[in-house]
């Protein structure tokens, strides 16, 4: 088990709708980075997050954002829920800085109806 | 064409089997080299860290990378049934675990 913890574990939205998932990362790690598992694939990387900055995007529209708070924990906020949103959403930590091993939670798995 | 090709299988071998796991990629960039485990529904389980090219042995898991022919393995020694999973290839060029690129994932069942 790492030290990473997710919530909620599962939750059914509405398309349309708004939804705010959260990450607490491992002791001592400064960056939080968010993946989003469609069934089948590989984790796709969203976003990063570096002592409170976003560092780094990947292909994801605007309506994806985050936030990182003083205690590095971070969260994933999804506007304008569209179908194809429906995936496992994973948070990895890391200690940032380079050579750091990336410890990954258990995923909130979104359902959009 | 995906910058990480992995076969998605699905692998099945008897246990105590030797198992190759395989995954190409076109970037050249990366540098940094992962085996994630992936048990059902659960988060991705780092396994194997590996810099450049070259091997590294961690009990009954070897990593290989092959930069020059772009071709990472994963070979599991005297297969387990604790050993099924969907495992993921991954890698990044910067300097770490940030934004990593990951292959679809190959499932496996070892048979007892």
């Amino acid at each position: 088990e790492t030290g990473v913890t997710q919530s909620p574990t599962h939750l059914i939205k509405t398309r349309g709708q708004q939804v705010t998932l959260r990450c607490s990362s491992q002791s001592g790690h400064n960056t939080v980075s968010w993946y989003q598992q469609a069934l089948g694939q590989g984790p796709q990387f969203i976003f990063q997050y570096y002592r409170e900055e976003e560092n780094g995007r990947g292909n994801f529209p605007p309506r994806f954002s985050g936030l990182q708070f003083p205690n590095y924990s971070s969260e994933l906020n999804v506007n304008a829920l569209e179908l194809d949103d429906s995936a496992l959403y994973l948070c990895a930590s890391s200690g940032g800085g380079g050579g750091a091993e990336a410890f990954f939670g258990q995923g909130t798995r979104l359902t959009v109806v | 064409q995906k910058e990480v090709e992995q076969d998605p299988g699905p692998l099945s071998v008897p246990e105590g089997a030797i198992v190759s796991l395989n995954c190409t990629y076109s970037n050249s960039a990366f540098q940094y080299f992962m085996w994630y485990r992936q048990y059902s529904r659960k988060g991705p389980e780092l396994l194997m860290y590996t810099y450049s090219s070259g091997n590294k042995e961690d009990g009954r898991f070897t990593a290989q990378v092959d930069k020059s022919s772009k071709y990472i393995s994963l070979f599991i020694r005297d297969s387990q049934p604790s050993d099924s999973a969907t495992y993921l290839c991954a890698m990044s060029a910067v300097r770490g675990n940030e934004k990593l690129t990951f292959g679809t994932g190959t499932r496996l069942t070892i048979i007892p």
